[in-house]
């Protein structure tokens, strides 16, 4: 069964840099043909898709977070991280890490991670 | 890009058929997902393309599409389904989600 867990620091201040890294167990990260996700959810609010990554390396953003998004993988560690640069109190979420499966005309996501929030504020 | 417009809240009554819908114009060329949240917890997936139910999910939950419109409807609704609902469809090579309706069981 396959299991991802998000990891990362908490607290981020103002105009630097949030990192996180989803931790994917019970099935390698190369087999298939999986798009690696990130989604997150500012408090009381909706679901925003912010990235993914191919199983074969290649990326896809969000057009309005595409300039301060990177997302990648390493096989090595089984893990796929997130990098958001200049972050500011919108950035302030709960951050969801998940498996995307595609077909031609559609993706669901499954299964996701517990998710982990983090606080921007200095 | 695209929106895909949800109705905030829904009611049902304890043991009734409810619809939440989902719309918008990506659902014209794509189909869409369906994923439960509960408070404080992760979403989870309860329904993807024509009428695909993962492992595990009630079969209370079925899905329905219409031109720019999907539905998931929850036939006999339990209290264990107060929740909120959000719909996600490719748009491209990007994803979008619905704004989420919240269900009431009453």
């Amino acid at each position: 069964q396959v299991q991802l867990q998000e990891s990362g620091p908490g607290l981020v201040k103002p105009s630097q840099t949030l990192s996180l890294t989803c931790t994917v167990s019970g099935a390698s990260i190369t087999s298939g043909s999986y798009y690696w996700s990130w989604i997150r959810q500012p408090a009381g609010k909706g679901l925003e898709w912010i990235g993914r990554i191919h199983t074969r390396g290649s990326t896809d953003y969000n057009p309005s977070l595409k300039s301060r998004v990177i997302i990648s993988l390493d096989t090595s560690k089984s893990q796929f991280s997130l990098t958001l640069s200049s972050v500011t109190a919108a950035d302030t979420a709960v951050y969801y890490c998940a498996r995307g499966d595609t077909t031609v005309n559609m993706i669901w996501f499954h299964p996701w991670g517990q998710g982990t929030l983090v606080t921007v504020s200095s | 890009s695209s929106e895909l417009t949800q109705d905030p809240a829904v009611s049902v009554a304890l043991g009734e058929t409810v619809r939440i819908t989902c719309q918008g114009d990506s659902l014209r060329i794509y189909f869409a997902s369906w994923y439960q949240q509960k408070p404080g917890q992760a979403p989870v997936l309860v329904m993807y393309g024509k009428n695909n139910r993962p492992s595990g999910i009630s079969d209370r939950f079925s899905g329905s599409n219409s031109g720019y419109t999907t539905s998931l409807t929850i036939t006999g609704a339990q209290a264990e389904d107060e929740a909120d609902y959000y719909c996600s469809s490719r748009d491209s090579n990007h994803v979008i989600f619905g704004g989420g309706t919240k269900l009431t069981v009453l």
